[in-house]
């Protein structure tokens, strides 16, 4: 099974900061990567898919990018709405999804 | 709108199998993969596997095969989870997510369901 490896596990940052929370794969995913924005009670909410896209509705602070088997989340000017955890997932060949272990971004 | 809806909490005694639906409304439910997903209590996310809504094919997570079965009926466009033999450690909230046109991401869930296993 492909594991996927979220760092750092938790980050702190203020609000108008840029963070960037990396995904690594255990072996090569392609391009099927994406990132879930969870809120404390909520279901967890699509923010980008195939590594890069953008999620209708997400805002353009949000990006992503990599390749292989790193990959990246980075938000620019953090809002406090930001203040979440967010899972990567990939899905593999073989029908199969992982995700993350989780990223939980705090208000420092 | 395009929505997901899950039935309510559970809760079961260990050895007792649990049944979870998920209600879909606002789109073509054969023509999506619907999937579970679920989360214990302070961890992450876990796939459970998914189903194919128009031929009824299904793929599981390894650690829930022989433990898992999910189904649909169109005629009513809901999907369902049954985990059977369950232990203290499935007590987790238990979600349905829709694959749209996303690349296998999943851009719609469902509510949760609380499913508690508890003697």
């Amino acid at each position: 099974d492909i594991q996927m490896t979220q760092s750092p596990s938790t980050l702190s940052a203020s609000v108008g900061d840029r963070v960037t929370i990396t995904c690594r794969a255990s072996q090569s995913i392609s391009s099927w990567l994406a990132w879930y924005q969870q809120k404390p009670g909520k279901a967890p909410k699509l923010l980008i898919y195939k590594v890069s896209t953008l999620e209708s509705g997400v805002p353009s602070r949000f990006s992503g990018s990599g390749s292989g088997t790193e990959f990246t989340l980075t938000i620019t000017s953090l809002q406090p709405d930001d203040f979440a955890t967010y899972y990567c997932k990939q899905y593999s060949s073989y029908s199969q999804y992982t995700f993350g272990q989780g990223t939980k971004l705090e208000i420092k | 709108q395009v929505q997901l809806v899950q039935s309510g909490a559970e809760v079961k005694k260990p050895g007792a199998s649990v049944k979870v639906s998920c209600k879909a409304s606002g789109y073509t439910f054969s023509g999506y993969y619907m999937h579970w997903v679920r989360q214990a209590p302070g961890q992450g996310l876990e796939w459970m596997g998914r189903i194919n809504p128009n031929t009824g094919d299904t793929n599981y997570a390894q650690r829930f095969q022989g433990r898992v079965t999910m189904t649909r009926d169109t005629s009513i466009t809901s999907a369902y989870m049954e985990l059977s033999r369950l232990r203290s450690d499935d007590t987790a909230v238990y979600y349905c997510a829709r694959v749209g046109t996303t690349f296998n991401a999943f851009d719609i869930w469902g509510q949760g369901t609380m499913v508690t296993v508890s003697s």
